[in-house]
């Protein structure tokens, strides 16, 4: 089964801190994503990445960059953390070339920034 | 603009009905439909694919249809269960691409 895994389940941070959230998915997978949910807005794409050290911008990624210097760990940077960015950060992956094109996904790190 | 759309409302349901949800979209052309659970707390996990020259697929207890003309999907589970009660999510894919862009879901509450 491929499994992704989050570093955190919960954190709590401070305004203007650096944040680091790591990602890593054990089955080979070429790409890898970063989403936020919140209530009432779903699941919102911030990055994503097609091999190593390549990366794309998606729909919000304002406020954030990554890092993939190996392709089964792709990390997401909050540089200075803002009370906005309280949110669920989701982490997937995904074949290029799979039947289905399926995500898997990690269970998910609960940030709040105070 | 690009519009998915999900119930907002909770379905709620008695078990051992059929549950419905409905996926529309506007100014999208997928190449396929992919349908998503998600439990409290956790992420998505993958349920089925249907692609656009597809009507239906099944699944055991689920089916998706794809109306491309309606530009609908539907999603039914049969003999709905409360195990079954969850937050299910519609993702369209275009073609030549392998993101998927979400729907904000619908939430099942299969009551006993």
């Amino acid at each position: 089964d491929v499994k992704v895994t989050q570093s955190s389940r919960y954190l709590v941070k401070r305004t203007g801190e650096k944040v680091f959230l790591e990602c890593v998915q054990d089955m080979d997978h070429e790409n890898m994503f970063w989403y936020r949910q919140d209530p009432g807005l779903g699941l919102r794409l911030i990055y994503f990445s097609y091999d190593v050290k390549m990366k794309e911008k998606g729909d919000i990624p304002e406020g954030y960059s990554v890092s993939r210097e190996k392709k089964e760990r792709f990390s997401l940077i909050l540089e200075s953390a803002s009370t906005n960015q309280t949110s669920m950060y989701l982490c997937a992956s995904s074949l290029v070339a799979g039947e289905s094109n399926e995500q898997f996904f990690g269970p998910g790190t609960r940030l709040t920034v105070l | 603009s690009q519009k998915i759309e999900q119930n907002s409302e909770a379905l709620n349901i008695q078990e051992g009905k059929t549950a419905t949800l409905t996926c529309n979209y506007t100014n999208y052309s997928p190449a396929y439909l992919q349908w998503y659970r998600q439990d409290p707390g956790r992420g998505p996990v993958f349920l089925l694919l249907i692609r656009e020259n597809e009507k239906e697929k099944r699944k055991e207890r689920l089916k998706v249809t794809f109306d491309t003309t309606l530009k609908q999907s539907l999603f039914h589970i049969t003999a709905s269960q409360p195990a079954d009660s969850a937050t299910y999510l519609c993702a369209l894919v275009p073609g030549g691409s392998y993101i998927p862009t979400f729907g904000r879901g619908t939430s099942l509450i299969v009551h006993p």
